[in-house]
């Protein structure tokens, strides 16, 4: 597509439901980042992939997070267990070859009530 | 470790007045630096970027940013404000030593007054 799609745009969960958010990168683009954003602040670096590969979860807060990305296309960043200290918006940001900057979507607005 | 701080946290400016964001960066390196903008609701737009060359950049929507290694710096200016550029604006440094996670400042959220 044109663009980095994600998906859903907004998420309300309940405490303790899993969630899982989709990202469609920009067709062809090997790199592939999610980003958690919280309110009020600069977005913060979660993990990595070059296609299908994980090369970086550094940013990763718990092991209730968890990405893949299994044909170097379309992620899914999941969290189990959600927590209210979990919503934030969740950005998925893709680039060709990750020297000339990246794409971001617009985002998936979590809430966990 | 790198970091990036935007020590303006909210500017207003009338339309039509100049404009100038400050960023300061801590890198081991020449880094990679990114002005971006998001609007309420929206993803990240890219602005501009430095990797080399030339240390005044030119960018999208009239920005441009002035690349200073002696003050660690990467300010964003704009010579006439329009009040459609109203958002918030994001500061990053890229680790140009791998494959350019970026690090973000908290933002300056720019007002723009008629």
């Amino acid at each position: 597509g044109a663009g980095v799609s994600q998906s859903p745009r907004y998420k309300v969960a309940k405490r303790g439901q899993d969630v899982a958010l989709r990202c469609d990168p920009i067709s062809g683009h090997v790199s592939l980042f999610w980003y958690q954003q919280a309110l009020g602040q600069g977005p913060e670096f979660l993990t990595y992939f070059q296609n299908e590969a994980q090369l970086d979860k550094s940013g990763l807060p718990s092991d209730r997070f968890f990405a893949e990305r299994p044909e170097g296309s379309v992620s899914t960043l999941k969290i189990q267990r959600t927590q209210q200290e979990d919503s934030a918006v969740y950005l998925c940001a893709s680039s060709f070859d990750g020297s000339s900057g990246y794409t971001f979507g617009s985002g998936t607005r979590l809430t966990v009530v | 470790a790198q970091s990036v701080t935007q020590p303006d946290i909210h500017i207003t400016v009338s339309e039509g007045a100049s404009l100038e964001l400050r960023c300061n960066y801590s890198y081991g390196a020449t880094p990679y630096l990114f002005w971006y903008v998001q609007s309420p609701g929206q993803g990240l737009q890219l602005l501009l970027k430095y990797f080399s060359g030339d240390t005044l950049v030119q960018g999208i929507k009239g920005f441009e940013a002035e690349f200073k290694r002696s003050q660690s710096s990467f300010n964003l200016r704009k010579p006439s404000v329009h009040w459609s550029d109203a958002a918030e604006y994001f500061c990053a440094v890229g680790d140009t030593g791998g494959y350019n996670k970026l690090i973000f400042g908290a933002g300056t959220r720019l007002a723009v007054h008629p």
